[in-house]
């Protein structure tokens, strides 16, 4: 099993410019979930997904956008980046809903704004 | 509302002593919690958790880590540091109501030096 795969691993994006970051798993996982993650602030909620068609909004969900059509990939999509959202981006994943289930990671993908 | 509080943002221990990373958590219901590491570049990874199956978890790498109700706490501990050990620890709740979908909510995390 390869688990969660994040590309790319850098990116450098211009103002205004659009980026698609890319998440996959292999692990038949129902639970997918973007971070990101900023020096002192922890990692951050952007949007998660409970199932296939299924998304929902996490605690910092301006500028980004989901879809989910398949139960193994989760994109994230930037519209119009801007320098507030240069951070590493975390793609996570677990096997469903419950409170206890383990949360696997993904390696991170490093985004700066210019 | 639930949270994490990770005191210190930064720690250094010599190598073989005593790793104690603090974490207070607030939850209005019984939590759920759970110690994550990140070493550097990589994404994070699961070290424990704690499920109200006993207040003494263990995990991997010789950590452990003691749920205390009466002190709101999930302090995490280790015997004697290890070089290897040098990373950035953070402290996570698990969002345990219902319509939460079990989210998890991160400290801002405690980056753990190791002295020779």
């Amino acid at each position: 099993n390869a688990g969660v795969t994040q590309t790319p691993k850098f990116q450098v994006l211009k103002t205004g410019q659009s980026m698609t970051l890319q998440c996959a798993q292999d692990m038949n996982h129902e639970y997918m979930s973007w971070y990101r993650q900023d020096p002192g602030m922890g990692l951050r909620l952007i949007h998660y997904s409970v199932g296939a068609g299924i998304t929902d909004q996490g605690e910092v969900p301006n500028g980004y956008n989901v879809s989910r059509s398949t139960t193994e990939d989760f994109p994230l999509r930037l519209l119009s980046a801007a320098p507030s959202q240069t951070s590493v981006y975390f793609c996570a994943s677990r096997a469903g809903t419950g409170y206890t289930d383990t949360q696997y990671f993904g390696p991170g993908t490093r985004l700066t704004v210019l | 509302a639930q949270s994490v509080t990770q005191l210190g943002s930064h720690v250094s221990v010599s190598e073989g002593a005593l790793v104690l990373l603090r974490c207070n958590y607030s939850s209005s219901v019984p939590p759920y919690l759970f110690w994550y590491v990140q070493y550097p570049n990589q994404g994070l990874q699961l070290l424990l958790k704690y499920t109200s199956a006993a207040t003494l978890v263990k995990g991997i790498n010789g950590f452990e880590a003691e749920f205390k109700k009466s002190e709101t706490s999930f302090h995490l501990t280790k015997p004697s540091a290890h070089m290897s050990d040098a990373a950035e620890y953070f402290c996570a709740v698990s969002m345990n109501y219902g319509g939460s979908q079990g989210n998890l909510i991160f400290g801002k995390g405690t980056k753990l030096s190791v002295k020779p």
